[in-house]
């Protein structure tokens, strides 16, 4: 089992809707996660982190984590056609270093 | 500088060579990653450096792989021996350390191996 997983997509949403990334992790003692976004061609940035369970909004991003589920999940509510990238997702298990998942193709149409 | 670099930001070998590839992290950084993106792929976790710890090299993927970091800043990594798999883009990532703190990118060494 990897320890994060992703569907890869592609996502594909109509500008203006709600897109919906998941997530989950196999290291329960897992600590932080984050959401990465990665524009073709560039690096990732991060977007998101969150730390204790349930949701953390940062203007039009929510980031949803269930430790229990072992799940974590980025909302991009009014999607915008820039929002259009390759969405990471990142979990710190123990030992600190940080482990991604494959990420997840998201297309925005205009 | 500003901003976590990456030299040379392209590099083409023939099989068989060795490569080094540099990262110098942002200054006071104590946390240095290597991963290794192939073309359409997620990061690919290679080796991660924390201060004086001793480094964590589960993700080196053979003993071709190695790194180091001097004076805790620099970090070099060596490919010896260069495989046609071996062509990805290499990123390095650095941070002021912990399980909280997010990771700063560099641009990556684009290495093509033929």
């Amino acid at each position: 089992q990897k320890e994060v997983e992703q569907n890869s997509g592609p996502l594909s949403v109509p500008e203006g809707a709600i897109a919906s990334l998941n997530c989950t992790y196999s290291d329960r003692g897992s600590q932080s996660f984050f959401w990465y976004r990665q524009y073709s061609g560039k690096s990732p940035e991060l977007i998101m982190s969150i730390y204790s369970n349930g949701d953390k909004e940062d203007g039009r991003f929510t980031a949803q984590l269930n430790k229990a589920s072992q799940y974590v999940s980025l909302l991009i509510r009014d999607s915008q056609p820039s929002d259009s990238a390759t969405y990471l997702c990142a979990v710190t298990p123990g030992g600190f270093k940080t482990i991604f998942g494959a990420g997840t193709r998201l297309f925005v149409k205009a | 500088g500003a901003g976590v670099s990456q030299s040379p930001s392209n590099k083409v070998t023939e099989k068989g060579k060795d490569v080094e590839l540099r990262c110098d992290p942002i200054s006071g950084h104590t946390a240095l990653y290597w991963y290794r993106q192939s073309l359409g792929q997620g990061l690919e976790f290679l080796i991660y450096f924390q201060g004086n710890s001793a480094p964590d090299k589960s993700g080196l993927p053979s003993d071709r792989f190695s790194a180091e970091r001097t004076g805790g800043s620099v970090s070099t990594l060596t490919i010896q021996r260069t495989q046609q798999e071996d062509s990805a883009v290499y990123l390095c990532a650095s941070s002021l350390g912990g399980p909280d703190e997010k990771l700063f990118f560099g641009s990556g060494t684009q290495l093509s191996v033929l």
